[in-house]
């Protein structure tokens, strides 16, 4: 039973674009939610997709977007990057309204 | 509004012996409260939840956490310490009517020496 993937594990981009990270949520799971991990930090709640639908937000700006497919798979979409978006991109899937959420590896976004 | 604060950057412990990592809450109502590890270049690994019922919840790899809703605390401790339990330790809580958000301390170094 494959746990949470997320992909591509690393990714370099420069101040100014765009970039897309993907996740797949574990098997049974139909919740997705992206937290923002920088260097040193505990995890910051950007969103969560419920149903291919943002049903919470936290504080990020609307550069910040995402996306759920009808199979539970979900993108972050970060338009206009910045230094500071540089971090670990964490997909987190949980069943409905289960208490436990389960984290993928994460994406490791640079811009330089 | 919530929030989560884990006093200790750093815990150092000796193989065999006992460990405790802190983590005091805010929030309104009823909080759900939970500890993750997370291991170099690695994402979050569930460990334990409190919900309701007992205040001493038992997790994964002898890990438990007391948790003390006068002292606002969720400590996570185990009886005797490994070298492999060295890693960084999230404690999280969301509130009971919000379905997604977790808050996250920043985190506690555990380091179990031999």
């Amino acid at each position: 039973d494959a746990g949470v993937t997320q992909s591509p594990t690393h990714l370099i981009k420069t101040r100014g674009q765009q970039v897309t990270l993907r996740c797949s949520p574990k098997s049974g799971h139909d919740t997705v939610s992206w937290y923002q991990q920088a260097l040193g930090q505990g995890p910051q709640f950007i969103f969560q997709y419920y149903e291919e639908e943002e049903r919470q937000r936290g504080n990020f700006p609307d550069r910040f977007s995402g996306h759920q497919f009808p199979n539970y798979s979900s993108e972050l979409n970060v338009n206009a990057l910045l230094l500071g978006d540089s971090a670990l991109y964490l997909c987190a899937s949980g069943r409905g309204e289960s208490y436990e959420q389960y984290f993928g590896p994460g994406t490791r976004l640079t811009v330089t | 509004a919530q929030s989560v604060a884990q006093p200790e950057d750093q815990v150092n412990v000796a193989e065999g012996n006992p460990l405790t990592v802190k983590c005091t809450y805010s929030v309104s109502g009823n909080p759900y409260l939970f500890w993750y590890v997370q291991y170099p270049n690695r994402g979050l690994q569930f460990l334990l939840k409190y919900i309701t019922g007992d205040n001493l919840v038992k997790g994964s790899y002898g890990f438990e956490a007391e948790f003390n809703k006068s002292q606002t605390s969720f400590h996570l401790k185990k009886p005797s310490a490994l070298v492999s339990d060295s890693a960084l330790y999230f404690c999280a809580v969301r509130h009971s009517s919000n379905t997604g958000k977790l808050i996250f301390g920043q985190g506690t170094t555990l380091q179990v020496k031999p």
